[in-house]
């Protein structure tokens, strides 16, 4: 059972444009959430986070929102740029058995066109 | 600072053979962790642990052992290598109760054949 689901496999937008990634959750427990950002052949940097007390989080072109009711939170990218062309990463934490872990979703390949 | 260091880059192994992915931080975190990346699949828990001498299961914990006796190295062994087991392997690492964000090596690429 999929715990954290990004089903947008594939996202292309244009240059200066909005990029908006999306992500659901089904465990009411995590508290806390990431974005991890994947560039081919190298591992995933964490690019911004929210708790689960916020509804958003803001960092330069990035800002991450949280709908803790319907259980979704979605990244928003503006302007996209060609350089923000890579794998995004949605994870959210748990704790289980007293150890915290991170559950990833399947990301979601953003192409960002000149 | 060299963060987290995979060793080696690429392998290639035959069916039933073994080998050990190195995984070292010089960050001094006490959590460490393996992950497996196969496409469509996203990054799945095989090992995780939590300091020297403590290590426990993730999600596709079977075919592979783990050890911890230092807080720099946290090796991932296949015992007996299987073509299931052909994914690229990340490490990675953080503090245990300082900040949620982990740290990523730049991985492993395994074929098994």
């Amino acid at each position: 059972d999929q715990q954290v689901k990004q089903n947008s496999p594939s996202l292309s937008v244009q240059e200066g444009r909005i990029s908006i990634l999306n992500c659901d959750y089904t465990n009411s427990m995590f508290d806390y959430f990431l974005w991890y950002k994947k560039y081919p052949a190298e591992g995933p940097t964490f690019l911004i986070s929210i708790s689960s007390i916020k509804d958003k989080n803001e960092d330069g072109r990035f800002t991450v929102f949280l709908n803790k009711s319907a259980k979704h939170l979605s990244l928003h990218i503006v302007p996209s740029q060609p350089g923000d062309s890579a794998v995004y990463f949605c994870a959210a934490r748990g704790t289980q058995g007293g150890s915290e872990k991170l559950v990833f979703g399947k990301g979601t390949k953003l192409t960002v066109n000149p | 600072n060299a963060g987290v260091t995979q060793t080696p880059k690429f392998q290639v192994l035959k069916t039933g053979q073994s080998m050990t992915l190195q995984c070292a931080q010089d960050m001094n975190h006490e959590y460490m962790s393996w992950y497996r990346q196969d496409p469509g699949m996203g990054l799945r828990l095989i090992h995780y642990s939590v300091g020297a001498g403590i290590t426990d299961q993730g999600e596709v914990p079977n075919g592979y052992n783990v050890s911890r006796s230092t807080t720099e190295d946290f090796p991932l062994r296949l015992l007996s290598a299987a073509p299931s087991q052909t994914s690229v392997y990340f490490c990675a690492s953080k503090p245990v109760g300082q900040g949620n964000i982990q740290y990523f090596g730049a991985g492993t690429r395994l074929s098994v054949l």
